[in-house]
């Protein structure tokens, strides 16, 4: 199975700060690395789909970007929203694997 | 407006077995294969089982096979985890995605999850 690991585990911003978070496969997935945002008590929502493209009504301060195995998330202007954990997700191969998450505290 | 609906969670005993179900609306449904994934309390999402729009290739986690048999009606619009010989360490929210092949197979939409609870 291939191994995503996402650092830090958590961070504390401010708001409007730029936040980054980086997710690292075992070996190369390409570019078939996605990204989700979880806000407390809810189901995960897609925000990244193939490494850079942004999902239909997610606000444009998510970027991505990377490709083979070293990826990041970055949050421009962090939002009061954008309390949540963040996981990568590699479906280049299955079974498909999450990252452990990346709590992001305001 | 498109939707994934589940149920059938609950308090369920060790070795005890339980059916989920997800009811999707407002999209072609033979059209997407679907996953579960589950969250264990505070812990990180965990991919469970994979079927194709098709219903002929289903896949499962290690931790499950064996145990979890996943299932799609069309008639329905629905997909079920049929659960069995349920562990404590099963005990998780479970959520149904649909999987995207044109977005490289992300989970673009999910449900609102149902929460199983193994315990004696």
């Amino acid at each position: 199975d291939i191994q995503m690991t996402q650092s830090p585990s958590s961070l504390s911003a401010s708001i409007g700060d730029r936040v980054s978070i980086t997710c690292r496969a075992s070996v190369s997935v390409t570019t078939f690395l996605n990204w989700y945002q979880q806000s407390p008590g809810k189901a995960p929502k897609l925000l990244i789909y193939a490494a850079s493209r942004l999902q239909s009504g997610v606000p444009s301060r998510f970027t991505g970007s990377g490709s083979g195995t070293d990826f990041t998330l970055t949050i421009n202007g962090l939002q009061p929203d954008d309390l949540a954990t963040y996981y990568c997700q590699q479906s280049s191969s299955t079974p498909t694997t999450f990252g452990g998450g990346t709590k992001v505290e305001i | 407006e498109v939707q994934l609906v589940e149920a059938g969670g609950g308090l369920i005993q060790p070795g005890g077995s339980l059916r989920l179900s997800c009811a999707t609306s407002g999209f072609t449904f033979s059209s997407y294969a679907m996953n579960w994934v589950r969250q264990a309390p505070g812990k990180g999402l965990e991919w469970v089982a994979y079927i194709s729009s098709s219903g002929h290739t289903i896949y499962y986690a290690d931790s499950v096979k064996g145990r979890f048999t996943m299932s799609r009606d069309s008639a329905e619009n629905s997909v079920y985890l049929q659960m069995s010989s349920l562990r404590v360490e099963d005990t998780a929210t479970y959520y149904c995605a649909r999987d995207d092949y044109y977005s490289h197979d992300a989970f673009d939409v999910w449900g609102q999850g149902t929460m199983v609870t193994v315990s004696s």
